[in-house]
């Protein structure tokens, strides 16, 4: 168990909706990111956040979003879904940016 | 060609085996990473380094930054070390950028 939290699990909606996705990072740790794993395209970035603010931006879709709360909790907004946004959202989080990533369990998405 | 290259994409071997992942990456890097996925999804960071060598049981990860290039070995291989391994460069301010993993099983 890495400490990282994430919730749903599992998730799955229809295309045109809009969900929200969950992290509570370990305890301690300032910095919170998002990854995209699906099967054509491996891992992927896409967002950072250190104490509350964006910190890093990767492949990120504009119908996606996330912010940092003031407890640290992170959400990741996902908007106007498509087929092909079904995939694994790992969040990981570390002390801080140079730090070792500590990844939770992923909430995997399915878009039907 | 992918700034993260992995090799070999699968790996097939007998238990008790030594065995040796690469990973190449041609952009300027601050760490590296080896992370183990299992089966069931879940991610779990094995090291984090930015240079020479680190070891954590039957686990030895190696990085050559002039070479740009780092090795995963896994001594007295074992069924429970089946998965993919996948490397990642940046760390820092950079964005991780991922290798497209190594599938590894490991026969009894």
């Amino acid at each position: 168990d890495s400490g990282v939290t994430q919730t749903p699990k599992h998730l799955i909606t229809a295309t045109g909706q809009r969900v929200t996705l969950r992290c509570s990072p370990r305890s301690g740790d300032l910095s919170v990111y998002w990854y995209q794993q699906s099967l054509d395209q491996g891992l992927q970035f896409l967002i950072q956040y250190y104490n509350g603010e964006e910190r890093a931006k990767g492949n990120i879709l504009e119908r996606f979003s996330a912010q940092q709360f003031p407890d640290l909790h992170s959400e990741l907004n996902l908007s106007s879904l498509e087929l092909g946004d079904s995939a694994l959202y790992f969040c990981a989080s570390s002390v801080f940016s140079e730090n070792e990533q500590f990844f939770g369990p992923g909430t995997r998405l399915t878009v039907l | 060609k992918n700034e993260v290259e992995q090799s070999p994409q699968n790996l097939t071997a007998q238990e008790g085996e030594f065995i040796t992942i690469n990973c190449s990456y041609s952009v300027g890097i601050s760490a590296l990473h080896w992370l183990q996925q299992h089966p069931g999804g879940g991610i779990v960071s094995l090291f984090m380094l930015s240079s020479g060598k680190k070891k954590h049981g039957r686990l030895i990860a190696t990085i050559n930054i002039q070479e740009k290039h780092s090795s995963l070995h896994i001594t007295a291989s074992h069924p429970r070390d089946s998965a993919v391994y996948i490397c990642a460069v940046g760390g820092g301010a950079q964005k991780l950028v991922f290798g497209q993993g190594t599938r590894l099983t490991i026969n009894p």
